[in-house]
């Protein structure tokens, strides 16, 4: 993706809850993949989802999944029955027909117990 | 396995001295990328390597910043002079070919002063 705009720079959700993070894109490529990494104060970016772009069925992994919307260039993280160790910046990044990554600016979510 | 490998994880230079970072990607992985990532914003890419060859440096300020994959595996990023706006996290990443899931090392913070 060339643009990847993430709106909420803090989200707080109570432990045991459910929240969803938001991700805009603008791209020119046809064929591209979406992703969600989480960054813990330890600075490793992790992988938490990954969605392909001709696909329209949702990706699911655990308790992370996405609404992805295409003709919107939304995709959004939802996560049921956060838990503490899910604090974190999350961010929403796009790729290139290089593979190489473009990423929003993150959102900070806080996991209240 | 063994993940992405850098040093050193912090750096602390004044301005105008030169500095080094150090990566060692996933054993098999041929595809190398470096990125920055200034306080509070998301990763952007300065360069990718597929083995010893820059396929994109666009990104790379060529007036300061240079990098080096000698033969395919480590990668060396070095900045000569440092400037205070390159105080930053400089991370590593590599894949399975430039079409596969990128893998993060955790990062150098640098604080030029």
């Amino acid at each position: 993706a060339q643009t990847v705009t993430q709106s909420q720079p803090e989200m707080s959700v109570q432990e045991a809850e459910t929240v969803t993070l938001s991700c805009t894109y603008d791209t020119s490529e046809s064929d591209y993949y979406l992703f969600w990494y989480k960054q813990p104060p330890s600075r490793q970016m992790i992988l938490v989802i990954r969605q392909e772009a001709y696909k329209q069925q949702n990706a699911t992994e655990n308790r992370f999944s996405v609404n992805f919307q295409k003709a919107a260039k939304s995709f959004s993280l939802k996560i049921s029955d956060s838990q503490l160790g899910d604090a974190a910046m999350y961010f929403c990044a796009g790729n290139n027909a290089g593979n190489m990554l473009t990423f929003g600016g993150g959102t900070r979510l806080m996991v209240k117990p | 396995e063994a993940g992405v490998v850098q040093s050193p994880r912090y750096k602390i230079i004044e301005k105008k001295q030169p500095v080094a970072f150090w990566c060692n990607p996933i054993s098999g992985h041929n595809t190398l990328y470096w990125y920055r990532q200034n306080l509070g914003q998301g990763p952007e890419l300065l360069i990718r390597y597929e083995n010893e060859e820059a396929v994109d440096d666009s990104q790379l300020p060529k007036d300061r910043f240079s990098a080096e994959r000698l033969k395919g595996v480590d990668s060396t990023l070095k900045i000569q002079p440092a400037e205070l706006g390159d105080s930053a996290v400089y991370l590593c990443a590599s894949s399975y070919l430039a079409v596969n899931e990128q893998f993060f090392g955790p990062g150098t913070r640098l604080t030029v002063l």
